[in-house]
């Protein structure tokens, strides 16, 4: 089973809206990731997890909130978002961080109006 | 400064026949790994095929297989017999050991009936 899972698969939020984002997988990976992907572009790195521990912050906005409560799930925290924040959200997992295989969820389609 | 280039934005192909996407790389790595990623209009990204940096055999996968010249730093993705659902975006990536994993900016594949 090779499977992440995130939901939901759609989102539209205000500005002043507050939202969360859930990823999950069941494959006893111990690194996960967010993506932020935009349309015809390839995707961005945002955040790593190692072992429950944020191991990568690539620089991003504090509006954005990554959380690991456990080994089979990962949040991303969403406040005060900007419409430029709109893209597609794609959270992936590998066995270990490095150059392991990494497997992606379908993608949360987020629009901030 | 790694970088991974694709410079095929587009391609099309007849079903059936026979397809080659480009990609090079840029690393003073040794040790990395090398992985077509395939997303559709559905939006996953799906693994299509990994190459490890220290083997000198290409990797294959039922039609998909690679051509990696290691020396030329160049990892092309031949598919063979290509069919309608082969229709996607086709991004490179290279992976290093700190955790990092770079895309190329994707070659957007067309298969016609």
């Amino acid at each position: 089973d090779t499977e992440v899972t995130q939901t939901p698969k759609h989102l539209v939020m205000g500005m002043t809206n507050k939202k969360s984002l859930k990823c999950e997988q069941h494959m006893g990976h111990r690194a996960m990731y967010w993506y932020k992907q935009k349309a015809k572009k390839p995707p961005e790195l945002m955040f790593v997890y190692s072992y429950e521990k944020l191991s990568i912050n690539e620089s991003v906005p504090s509006r954005f909130s990554p959380e690991c409560p456990n080994s089979s799930l990962l949040n991303l925290h969403l406040h005060a978002l900007q419409p430029e924040d709109s893209a597609l959200y794609l959270c992936a997992s590998s066995q270990e961080t490095g150059s392991y295989t990494q497997y992606f969820g379908p993608g949360t389609r987020l629009t901030v109006l | 400064a790694q970088t991974v280039t694709q410079s095929q934005p587009e391609m099309s192909v007849q079903e059936a026949e026979t397809v080659t996407l480009s990609c090079t790389y840029d690393t003073s790595e040794n040790n990395y790994y090398l992985f077509w990623y395939k997303q559709p209009p559905s939006r996953q990204m799906i693994l299509v095929i990994r190459q490890e940096a220290y083997k000198q055999q290409n990797a294959t996968e039922n039609r998909f297989s690679v051509n990696f010249q290691k020396a030329a730093k160049s990892f092309s993705l031949k598919i063979s017999d290509s069919q309608l659902g082969d229709t996607a975006m086709y991004f490179c990536a290279c992976a290093y050991n700190n955790n990092d994993m770079r895309f190329g900016a994707g070659t957007r594949l067309t298969v016609k009936p």
